[in-house]
């Protein structure tokens, strides 16, 4: 069965200052990954997806995150935090080939961005 | 709107009473997803209905949980007999017929039960 680990509960980082959120994952063959942010009393608002091709992928509000097949990982980053950007962050898997099976998610990271 | 909508935004109930949550995908998605949220912690997922095929129930915590999807668009997650463990976010989704698309959630339901 597939899973996703988010070994951090909370990141800290200076506004200003790079961040990253770490995932990584396990799936049977090849995966489509996501990332989502979650605002307070919000849903899940996607960031991102790799799907395949190049291994950095841009997403929105200045969010990237980098696939490593070797690894198994697929970290978001970003270069320069706001304070904007304090939230709760998702990362999460489906196996390539299982349809539109509902993805599985981490358990959540929550970034802190202190002015 | 463009996006999911939940609706109630929150819910108060007292135990034993029977809920229902109500979700209105985005127009044209095929699949349809209820994930329960408890406060702090990940998405826990419910059920999923993909067009007309069999519901994939193997989320549902108990006989307690069912839902349905009526035409093929709006659902209603139903819960009897409400348990204080029951107190939770339920989220929505909805998301094309495309895997390689991402699922769009609605705000959620806030339940509390008394």
């Amino acid at each position: 069965a597939q899973s996703v680990a988010q070994p951090e509960d909370q990141v800290n980082v200076a506004e200003g200052n790079p961040l990253t959120v770490k995932c990584t994952y396990s799936v049977s063959g090849n995966p489509y990954l996501f990332w989502y942010v979650q605002y307070p009393n919000r849903g899940l608002q996607f960031l991102l997806k790799y799907i395949t091709g190049d291994n950095l992928v841009k997403g929105s509000y200045g969010f990237e995150a980098e696939f490593n097949k070797s690894q198994t990982s697929f970290h978001l980053k970003k270069p320069s935090a706001l304070v904007s950007d304090s939230a709760l962050y998702f990362c999460a898997v489906r196996p390539k080939g299982s349809g539109n099976t509902p993805l599985v998610f981490g358990k959540g990271t929550r970034l802190s961005v202190i002015a | 709107g463009a996006g999911v909508s939940q609706s109630p935004s929150n819910k108060v109930t007292e135990k034993g009473k029977d809920v229902e949550l109500r979700c209105d995908p985005i127009s044209g998605h095929t699949a349809l997803y209820w994930y329960r949220q408890s406060l702090g912690q990940g998405l826990e997922f419910l059920i999923y209905f993909q067009g007309n095929s069999a519901p994939d129930k193997s989320g549902l915590p108990s006989d307690r949980f069912s839902a349905e999807r009526t035409g093929g668009s709006v659902s209603t997650l139903t819960i009897q007999r409400t348990q204080q463990e029951d107190s939770a976010v339920y989220l929505c989704a909805s998301s094309s017929g495309n895997p390689d698309q991402p699922q769009h959630f609605g705000d959620g339901t806030r339940l509390s039960i008394l």
